[in-house]
């Protein structure tokens, strides 16, 4: 079965620090997808990124970016010089596909909360 | 307006009593899926629905139950509420022509029972 961990229940960091949030994951398939979303205070799931098995390569947006390493099973989110509006739960996501080629729903780690102190 | 909306948002209930938390979508997705957060618990996939006449139990299916009324709707049923039940619940939606898997989720809905 699936699993995702995220190890870090919890990060405090001064604003302006780079941080990384890791994840790493466990599947059977080779087929699979990985995801990051982030959780405000307000409680809404924001959609940050989706990578897929057969994409190494590392993406930069901005403040962010992600590393996938796949000889690890791990899928780490960087924040550089970080903001208080980057307080947030953070989770990563992995989908797997069912015997009719479609996922069935995602498993979450348990999530990172990060807290930017200004 | 929202692509997936849930109702309500809030909620407080008392224990045994019977809670339906709704969802509707309009962007056309086939499956849609019920999750319940907790605390350092992260997001647990109760139920979901590859269209209205599959429904398939998830990870933590206990004490729910659900419906697909039509592709654009899906509730979710408490039929006698508990306290360990408070939690907040999500629907998604995913596109089943697309392969990535990726969810859409609405906003949340916060169930309090006493």
């Amino acid at each position: 079965a699936q699993k995702v961990t995220q190890a870090q229940t919890e990060i405090s960091v001064v604003e302006k620090e780079d941080v990384t949030l890791d994840c790493v994951y466990e599947t059977r398939d080779t087929t699979y997808y990985l995801f990051w979303y982030k959780q405000p205070p307000s409680g809404e799931l924001v959609f940050l990124i989706r990578r897929n098995s057969f994409d190494e390569q590392n993406e930069i947006s901005g403040r962010y970016s992600w590393n996938f390493q796949k000889s690890t099973s791990s899928f780490n989110f960087t924040i550089t010089a970080s903001q208080v509006v980057d307080s947030a739960v953070y989770f990563c996501a992995l989908s797997e596909f069912d015997s009719g080629g479609g996922a069935d729903g995602l498993t979450f780690g348990k999530g990172t909360h990060l807290i930017i102190q200004p | 307006d929202a692509d997936v909306t849930q109702t309500p948002r809030n909620r407080i209930t008392k224990t045994g009593k019977r809670i339906m938390l709704e969802c509707s979508q309009t962007k056309g997705h086939d499956r849609m899926y019920w999750y319940r957060q907790d605390p350092g618990l992260g997001l647990r996939l109760i139920y979901y629905s590859f269209d209205v006449k599959d429904i398939n139990k998830g990870e933590i299916s206990d004490g729910y139950s659900v419906s697909r009324q039509a592709q654009a709707k899906f509730s979710l049923s408490l039929e006698s509420a508990i306290p360990n039940q408070t939690a907040l619940y999500f629907c998604a939606t995913s596109d089943a022509g697309t392969e990535n898997g990726e969810l859409f989720f609405g906003e949340g809905s916060r169930l309090t029972v006493l």
